[in-house]
């Protein structure tokens, strides 16, 4: 079975500049999260979708940060502008139904800006 | 409030010595889950474990053992005879179970695990 996959794996960009993430998570899993995991933290939900809909966007800072998820399947997350405190690895997880908390990372998006 | 607190940054131990990490946690949610993650140098995160807030008996899976004690608000977890593979973050985390933030995990900051032949 694939996992979750993300897009691009590293990425540098200047403050103020746009950025743009993209996860594709396992195939019939329902809901969807993207993570933010600062250096030395642990991650921190930043929104979570259940198909198509937002369940949770509770922490997305909505002034810069958006995220998507047409058709249920793939997501994207975009920044703009970004800040020097955005620097951190965007995770991106998926898990089956309803229910069921068990969430499958991909192997993140490390975003520096500068 | 939601919050997982791992004390410990890094443990540092030689091959086949067992490891044990601290997890402590704070919910006034009556159900809930707790994870252990690892998170080894490529970056995903790797399920490990769940137990439901409901059943504390403690388990042992392969060289994974864990001790959930609802009193003490506290999930340990232990590796048995560490290898040099088991190197790398360790994440505590503990998920909601409630209708408006129905599965969203709360991660503690991580321990740290070296371990060296």
């Amino acid at each position: 079975e694939a996992g979750v996959a993300q897009s691009p794996r590293y990425k540098i960009i200047e403050k103020r500049q746009s950025v743009a993430f993209w996860c594709n998570p396992i195939s019939g899993h329902a809901t969807l999260y993207w993570y933010q995991q600062i250096l030395g933290q642990g991650p921190k939900l930043l929104i979570q979708f259940q198909n198509n809909g937002v369940v949770d966007d509770s922490q997305l800072p909505k002034d810069r940060f958006s995220a998507e998820r047409l058709k249920g399947v793939d997501s994207t997350l975009k920044i703009q502008p970004a800040k020097l405190e955005d620097s951190a690895v965007y995770l991106c997880a998926s898990s089956p139904r309803v229910g069921n908390t068990e969430a499958f990372f991909g192997q993140g998006t490390r975003l520096t800006v500068v | 409030a939601q919050k997982v607190t791992q004390a410990q940054t890094e443990i540092s131990v030689v091959e086949k010595e067992d490891v044990t990490l601290d997890c402590v946690y704070e919910t006034r949610d009556t159900t809930y889950y707790l994870f252990w993650y690892k998170q080894p140098p490529s970056g995903e995160l790797v399920f490990l474990i769940r137990r439901n807030s409901f059943d504390e008996q403690n388990e042992i899976s392969g060289r994974y053992s864990w001790n959930f004690q609802k009193s003490t608000s506290s999930f340990n977890f232990t590796i048995t005879a560490s290898q040099v593979v088991d190197s790398a973050v360790y994440f505590c985390a503990l998920g909601q179970m409630t209708t408006d933030s129905w599965g969203k995990l709360q991660f503690g900051a991580g321990t740290q695990v070296v371990v060296t032949p």
